[in-house]
């Protein structure tokens, strides 16, 4: 069983940068296409980005120009930066898993349990 | 990107009785190289994640009980709890996954009467 965990600062000056780190525990951080997804208080769920341990990124292209998701296959984590943040990206965040075979499966059997992240003054 | 539109946003229904949500995509979500529907329903309960429940439209995922089912292909989807329970209170999204960037519906708030 894939254990996820996200972890990082609550509160987020606005125009400042968002950073968050999960750690995968329980599985190989190789196995999966790491993936972050939010959700801001109340609405729906928003795809942010995949990694794989090898290979490029791929960012929703709503956020591309601000996110940045990388991976640490040394320490088992993955990680997001967000940049020029308001409080429209006030949200729960989280982390999960998302399956491939010879090409990645977009669904996601593993989450963390999500933080909340407040952009505010 | 492709639109997911679910109906109703919200039911409330007595114990027992059958909840039918469903999930409209804006264009087809079914690659024809290997003829799968690229659609997945979850559960997500009030301060908990998601819950996966279906993927590939119909494959239960495990541990889900069978009172659950999902069905339709290309554009349509359904979520179907045979007999809703007192523990199946919760809000279900759909997602499609056949292009990124990946989408879900706005979701369907599913109560006790």
């Amino acid at each position: 069983q894939v254990l996820l965990q996200e972890a990082g600062p609550g509160l987020v000056q606005p125009s400042g940068t968002l950073s968050l780190t999960c750690t995968v525990s329980g599985g190989s951080i190789r196995s999966n296409y790491w993936t972050w997804l939010r959700q801001p208080p109340g609405k729906g769920l928003e795809w942010i980005g995949y990694v794989f341990h090898s290979g490029t990124p791929t960012y929703n292209p709503s956020l591309n120009s601000r996110v940045t998701i990388s991976v640490d296959t040394s320490k088992k984590q993955f990680s997001l930066k967000m940049t020029s943040v308001t409080a429209a990206d006030t949200a729960v965040y989280y982390c999960a898993g998302a399956r491939a075979g010879d090409y990645v499966w977009g669904y996601f059997d593993n989450w963390g349990q999500g933080t909340l992240v407040t952009v505010s003054s | 990107d492709i639109v997911m539109t679910q109906s109703p946003d919200s039911l409330a229904l007595s114990l027992g009785e059958r909840a039918t949500i469903n999930c409209k995509s804006s264009q087809s979500v079914l690659y024809t190289s290997n003829y799968k529907d690229h659609l997945a329903w979850y559960q997500q309960k009030p301060g908990q994640p998601p819950k996966l429940l279906f993927y590939w439209a119909s494959t239960r995922e495990s541990g889900v009980p069978d009172r659950f089912s999902g069905s339709g292909s290309g554009t349509d989807f359904t979520l179907t709890i045979s007999s809703l329970q007192a523990e199946d209170v919760a809000v279900y999204y759909c997602q499609q996954y056949y292009t990124t960037p990946w989408t879900f519906g706005q979701g369907t708030k599913v109560e006790i009467k």
